[in-house]
């Protein structure tokens, strides 16, 4: 158990659904993070928050909408996905922002169908 | 900028056998580096890390990486496999110590052999 819990584990949705992603964390960190894993491919990183501050949007189409209410939640809105979308999406977590060690969640597996 | 490049998407090893994962990295800057190991069903976790001082850091697990400056490698290696190491492991590379982002490589899993 990391102290990054995300859910739904598993998502499956229609490419005109919208659906969103939770993440949240016990670890009293600062830092929250959305990452892409797709097959083979280097883990991409979406957005960072730091004390609930977007501070990296990294060119990620607004079909993905990040929001950060408090420190302890992340939460990934999602709204006419392509099925090139499908992949796993990962949250992390750090004590400041700039920290080395990442705590990730399990990850949500998402289908678009 | 910072890349990472795994080689080998794939490792087989038998169970007792040297387990020895190939990161290469480019940076423009010394760089700051790390393995991260995902179990099946699991998200990442911090294995090892560099950062300065002694070029052959330990991690948990058995496990070990040498930071090569001259080769720009960064191979994690142990020296017997058990079978609880089957996993997927994950190169990655930040800029400096006031860069915050991390560069992961495409990631080699590995299968242990009974």
């Amino acid at each position: 158990e990391t102290g990054v819990t995300q859910t739904p584990r598993h998502l499956v949705m229609g490419m005109t659904n919208k659906k969103s992603l939770k993440c949240e964390q016990h670890l009293g960190h600062n830092a929250m993070y959305w990452y892409k894993q797709s097959a083979k491919k280097p883990l991409e990183l979406m957005f960072v928050y730091s004390l609930e501050e977007r501070v990296e949007n990294n060119s990620v189409p607004s079909r993905f909408s990040p929001e950060c209410p408090n420190s302890s939640h992340l939460f990934l809105h999602l709204h006419t996905l392509q099925p090139e979308d499908s992949a796993l999406y990962l949250c992390a977590s750090s004590p400041h922002r700039i920290n080395e060690k990442l705590f990730f969640g399990s990850g949500t597996q998402l289908s678009v169908l | 900028a910072q890349s990472v490049t795994q080689l080998g998407s794939h490792v087989s090893v038998s169970e007792g056998a040297l387990v020895l994962l190939r990161c290469n990295y480019s940076s423009s800057v010394p760089p700051y580096l790390f393995w991260y190991v995902q179990y099946p069903n699991q998200g990442l976790q911090l294995l090892l890390k560099y950062t300065t001082g002694a070029t052959l850091v330990k991690g948990i697990n058995g496990f070990e990486a040498e930071f090569k400056k001259s080769e720009t490698s960064f191979h994690l290696t142990k020296p017997s496999a058990h079978m609880s190491d089957a996993a997927e492991y994950f190169c990655a590379v930040r800029a400096s110590v006031d860069d915050y982002k991390l560069s992961f490589g495409a990631g080699t899993t590995v299968t242990v052999r009974a």
